[in-house]
């Protein structure tokens, strides 16, 4: 079947820290990956995206690679911010429907 | 252009009684999914149309429902509420059936009492 596996949070981590979410996956066939973000109160906000094997997707300093050899399509920024702070959920739409992982909660501290 | 505007923004209803919520798309989006979000199981597909028919539904029971218009506008109804539907309700437009690139909109916050 199809699925997302999310770290689970939260990842506390201060300003200008890295930043990595771990999200893997299983997928009948070739589904495009996404993250999205939610703030509080929100609904979801298409963070990035990538369409095939070695995309590498971005957006706001976030990077992404879908990495078809291990499954795997981690969420990574240099350096956070308190604005970061946010749940963010790894996605995947193996037809017309996504799945969603768990979310990961990140806090960003001054 | 304006985003996916979803009403009301929150709703308290009472066991036994039914609730209908709205979600205006994107204007030329033709697609319109629902998904309901709790803590405990996360986010869950509820189904999916397409010019005003729908193409695929998830994994939940009868009282759950929905319909699209011709101005590709959607309505999803709850019957006979239980507790256990108190949820984040979140509708998601998109140009084509693929969801390559979903929109949301800022959900409905259902509680059930």
């Amino acid at each position: 079947g199809n699925s997302v596996t999310q770290m689970e949070g939260p990842v506390t981590l201060s300003e200008e820290a890295f930043l990595t979410i771990n999200c893997t996956y299983t997928a009948t066939g070739y589904p495009s990956l996404f993250w999205y973000v939610q703030y509080p109160g929100e609904g979801l906000q298409l963070l990035l995206k990538a369409t095939k094997a070695d995309d590498k997707g971005s957006n706001k300093g976030f990077e992404a690679t879908y990495r078809k050899e291990t499954t795997s399509f981690h969420l990574e920024k240099g350096s956070v911010q308190v604005s970061d702070s946010a749940v963010y959920f790894c996605a995947l739409n193996p037809a017309d429907k996504l799945i969603f992982g768990t979310g990961t909660r990140l806090q960003v501290f001054p | 252009k304006a985003g996916v505007t979803q009403t009301p923004r929150y709703l308290i209803k009472t066991r036994g009684q039914q609730v209908t919520l709205s979600c205006s798309p994107i204007s030329g989006h033709r697609s319109v999914s629902w998904y309901q979000q709790t803590p405990g199981q996360g986010l869950q597909f509820l189904f999916e149309y397409f010019s005003e028919t729908q193409r695929n539904k998830g994994n939940f029971p009868g009282r759950f429902s929905g319909r699209q218009f011709s101005n590709s506008r959607s309505e999803m109804n709850v019957s006979t509420l239980e507790l256990g539907d108190s949820a984040l309700y979140l509708c998601a437009s998109s140009l084509t059936t693929t969801n390559t690139e979903a929109f949301f909109g800022q959900g409905t916050r259902l509680t059930v009492v």
